[in-house]
């Protein structure tokens, strides 16, 4: 496996700005994805970072409210912008490691007052 | 595209018994079935994973087997402790897209 770090590991946000998670990763990856999960719910997929090129988004998720950068193979970073309480949520991070498995950042809490 | 049906939503075991969870996927090109256990505020963890090519695999006291003419595979689990009790995902991967998770289901293990 791999050795993923998340920043911050949580934060309270007034509604309106924007936060950015970083993702860091011991080793060069190809692959980095960011997810959404709700209290209580299952992962879903925001978007895959692709070193060098623009994420690619999922239906639903789109670049001016999720922007993400790739500037390396160990390094991402998600950014919410014009938060909502609709947003509260936990944001993890995850990576493949091959082209089947795939491992998770410890998540971002992220409550928007 | 794929979708993953995943029962029960919640399971109730007394320790010791065995428990298992049942997941269905629509896709036929989906080749990579991994399971994942979250425990209460922390990150999913892969526990175990299977690929189309094989019917079963084992670790310990987990199992997982795949019926790719059904398109269903489930986790088995053996003499559950408590230390067991998370929600488990499934998860289905077409060839090289991206993961599809099930929804999930809360294990409860009674001591």
């Amino acid at each position: 496996s791999a050795v993923i770090s998340q920043k911050p590991s949580r934060d309270i946000c007034q509604r309106g700005t924007s936060l950015t998670i970083q993702c860091q990763v011991d080793s060069q990856v190809t692959m980095m994805f960011w997810y959404r999960q709700q209290p209580g719910q299952s992962l879903t997929l925001i978007a895959t970072a692709n070193q060098g090129s623009e994420a690619t988004y999922e239906s639903g998720f789109v670049i001016d409210k999720f922007p993400i950068s790739r500037p390396n193979l160990t390094f991402s970073t998600l950014t919410v912008s014009n938060m909502s309480p609709e947003d509260s949520s936990i944001y993890l991070c995850s990576v493949a490691l091959s082209s089947y498995e795939q491992y998770f950042g410890p998540g971002t809490r992220l409550t928007v007052t | 595209g794929e979708n993953v049906e995943q029962h029960p939503s919640t399971l109730s075991v007394q320790e010791g018994d065995s428990a298992v969870i049942k997941c269905t996927y629509s896709d036929s090109a989906s080749n990579y079935f991994p399971w994942y256990k979250q425990e209460l505020g922390k990150r999913p963890q892969l526990i175990i994973d299977i690929r189309s090519n094989v019917g079963e695999k084992k670790d310990q006291r987990i199992a997982v087997t795949l019926n790719k003419t059904a398109k269903h595979f489930s986790l088995h689990i053996t003499e559950t402790q408590p230390e067991d009790s998370a929600v488990y995902f499934c998860a289905a991967k077409p060839g090289f897209q991206k993961l599809v998770f099930g929804t999930g289901t809360r294990l409860l293990v009674s001591p």
